[in-house]
């Protein structure tokens, strides 16, 4: 019954080459962000889509492309990893007043992929 | 100036003792703050929620949102060794949309037992 899980949660690959990880959320939210997570655990946007659409796009090189298949699943494709893109990714869902929200937009976090380039 | 600033810490105080986590902000537009706990190798996990000046508590939780000096808090009373996590504070523009969160770097808490 996990609400927003991602896979895979570890990633070791080589610089230069492609990757994706995926993220799912059972919420019945419509709303998904991907956020990064740097070695100093400063957590920052990177996109958010509402209804499969891209909503915020923040200054991101476009090595990085969101693909939102459904409203329930947001992907993240990386091409040509390079080494200062080893981070922590974590994908969160929303929906004002949605299944489990306390509060309106509340965000809930999957577990996040440990992504290191070498 | 960053957007929103928090002490990284380490923080380490005594089982029981009252914690106090704060985060300044620079921007007014910010309407809506929060306070999320992370576990090590975990995600962040929302705690509190405040959209207004004031205080919200929430069992040994207390948030504190004071919007004429951009300034927020978290109080933890009674704290536990369970209790030790990185607190994150976030900040959002509006309570609705597809709006991120603009997150502090986090204060590391340590609750010895």
């Amino acid at each position: 019954d996990t609400a927003v899980s991602q896979t895979p949660k570890y990633l070791v690959t080589q610089m230069g080459n492609d990757k994706s990880i995926k993220c799912e959320q059972n919420l019945g939210h419509d709303t998904m962000y991907w956020y990064k997570q740097d070695s100093k655990k400063f957590l920052k946007i990177m996109f958010s889509y509402n209804n499969k659409e891209l909503i915020i796009n923040e200054t991101v090189p476009n090595r990085f492309s969101p693909k939102s298949p459904d409203k329930a699943h947001l992907n993240l494709h990386i091409n040509s990893l390079e080494l200062g893109d080893s981070a922590v990714y974590f994908c969160a869902s929303s929906h004002p007043g949605g299944q489990g929200a306390r509060y309106g937009n509340e965000q809930f976090f999957g577990p996040g992929t440990r992504l290191t380039v070498l | 100036q960053k957007e929103v600033e928090q002490d990284p810490g380490p923080l380490s105080v005594p089982e029981g003792a009252i914690v106090s986590l704060n985060c300044t902000y620079s921007n007014s537009a910010f309407q809506y703050f929060m306070w999320y706990r992370q576990y090590s190798r975990k995600g962040p996990e929302l705690l509190m929620y405040t959209y207004s000046s004031g205080n919200k508590e929430d069992g040994r939780f207390t948030a504190q949102v004071d919007k004429s000096s951009k300034y927020i808090s978290l109080f933890i009373r009674d704290s536990q060794p369970s209790d030790s996590a990185t607190y994150l504070c976030a900040v959002g523009y509006s309570g609705g949309g597809a709006d991120g969160l603009t997150f502090g770097k986090g204060t590391h808490l340590i609750i010895q037992p």
